[in-house]
């Protein structure tokens, strides 16, 4: 079975560029999180969706937003980007809709803004 | 904002040597899971235990966890060079049933 995948693995912007980020889920999973991991910490809740509804939201500015499709899958979209916005975004899924569940991790996207 | 802090922030030892991390949390919990971290890749799920579990073993691993201290430790027993990884506690603080928080994580050096 395939894990979970995101796209790009490695993505180059420049400030004030957008940014869109997709996560596909472990079949069977409903739920997808989102995590901003800069280096040298751990990774920062961003998002979880479940069922297509967002479920929760961390700390991030509203230039962060994202979205669950029908099947699952999910975008993190990034507007007007910072410098501070370069870090690993992860996604992960799990079946149900408690962050509780043991998370799969995709191998990330690494952002790096100019 | 980390929901837990690990200790030490960085390990090195020998192939063949136990290795102990510890977290510490600040909130209550229904459990805590561990995660391996490979040079900046995705998360592994190493480990779940309960808050009504003291202790849980899987392989060569041994958690344990202290809800009245609000702390746990992973041991890694006749650690491998492939053990070399950062290692990183979550919890799901109380309130929050959506949001995993993790540490700041443990760098793990194993040299042979």
């Amino acid at each position: 079975d395939a894990g979970v995948t995101q796209s790009p693995t490695h993505l180059i912007k420049t400030r004030g560029q957008h940014v869109t980020l997709r996560c596909s889920p472990i079949s069977g999973h409903k739920s997808v999180s989102w995590y901003q991991q800069v280096l040298g910490q751990g990774p920062q809740f961003i998002f979880q969706y479940y069922e297509k509804e967002e479920r929760g939201r961390g700390n991030f500015p509203d230039r962060f937003s994202a979205r669950q499709f029908p099947n699952y899958s999910s975008e993190l979209n990034v507007n007007a980007l910072l410098l501070g916005d370069s870090a690993l975004y992860l996604c992960a899924s799990s079946w149900g809709q408690w962050a509780q569940e043991t998370q799969y991790f995709g191998p990330g996207t690494r952002l790096l803004v100019l | 904002s980390q929901q837990g802090e690990e200790d030490p922030q960085a390990l090195s030892i020998q192939e063949g040597e136990n290795a102990t991390m510890n977290c510490s949390y600040k909130t209550s919990i229904n459990n805590l899971q561990w995660y391996r971290q490979n040079s900046g890749r995705g998360l592994v799920h190493l480990i779940l235990i309960r808050s009504n579990e003291r202790e849980k073993h899987s392989g060569r691993l041994r958690v344990t966890l202290d809800t009245s201290k609000k702390s746990s430790s992973l041991l890694i027993t006749a650690s491998r060079a492939a053990d070399t990884a950062s290692y990183f506690c979550a919890t799901v603080p109380s309130g929050t049933a959506s949001k995993l928080t993790f540490g700041t994580g443990t760098r793990l050096q194993v040299t042979l």
